[in-house]
């Protein structure tokens, strides 16, 4: 596609409830990145995949956070038993190897209540 | 480095005047910075790199300048306008970096008063 798409948009949720948030990366882009925005804050690194190797999971908050990226291009970042500080938007972002800079997408806002 | 868990500074600004954003990255071998801008319910978006190889780069009205001794950055945008307003990042990649890592800086509000 011409960008970084991320599905859904907005998504509320409550307590205890698992979400699925999904990236659809620039096509050709082998790097994909996660990052989590709390309201009026910065940017969270969360997690890192490049190509076929083991993603960087090293920004991971909690082991209800997980990813994956299928056949190097979608990926889904699933939050399992969902708290309300998990409350943020989620950005992801891709970009070429070797390239300097990232593309992101528009980003899910992810409300628990 | 990253500042996650702080409140964004706000930067405010008469319409039609200058304004400058300030930044101090962490990583002396860092050799690629960019600036992003991010607007409300938008991902950030690039607006202007620079190489440490230089000091000075210039856009349409946006002006980056780095102080690679005192590790600072710094955007500069000319007659500021209602639309500048966002949040603007600085982000810094390490030399050598075997991925495409990116370090990103806590962020800027401007708030351009018309």
């Amino acid at each position: 596609g011409a960008g970084v798409s991320q599905s859904p948009s907005n998504k509320v949720t409550e307590k205890g409830k698992d979400v699925e948030l999904r990236c659809d990366p620039i096509s050709g882009h082998t790097a994909l990145y996660w990052y989590r925005q709390s309201l009026g804050q910065g940017l969270e690194f969360l997690i890192y995949f490049q190509g076929n190797s083991a993603p960087d999971k090293s920004g991971l908050p909690s082991d209800r956070f997980s990813a994956e990226r299928t056949g190097g291009s979608v990926s889904t970042l699933t939050i399992q038993r969902t708290q309300q500080e998990d409350s943020a938007v989620y950005l992801c972002a891709s970009s070429l190897v070797g390239s300097d800079g990232y593309t992101f997408g528009s980003g899910t806002r992810l409300t628990v209540v | 480095g990253e500042n996650v868990g702080l409140h964004l500074p706000t930067l405010s600004v008469q319409e039609g005047d200058n304004s400058i954003i300030n930044c101090a990255y962490s990583n002396s071998a860092s050799d690629y910075f960019i600036w992003y801008k991010q607007e409300s319910g938008k991902g950030p978006q690039f607006i202007i790199d620079i190489r440490s190889n230089m000091d000075k780069r210039q856009g349409q009205r946006v002006t980056v300048l780095l102080n690679k001794t005192v590790k600072h950055l710094s955007l500069q945008i000319a007659a500021t306008q209602p639309g500048d307003s966002a949040v603007y990042f600085c982000a810094e990649k390490q030399a050598g970096n075997a991925g495409n890592m990116l370090t990103f800086g806590g962020g800027t509000r401007l708030m351009v008063k018309p």
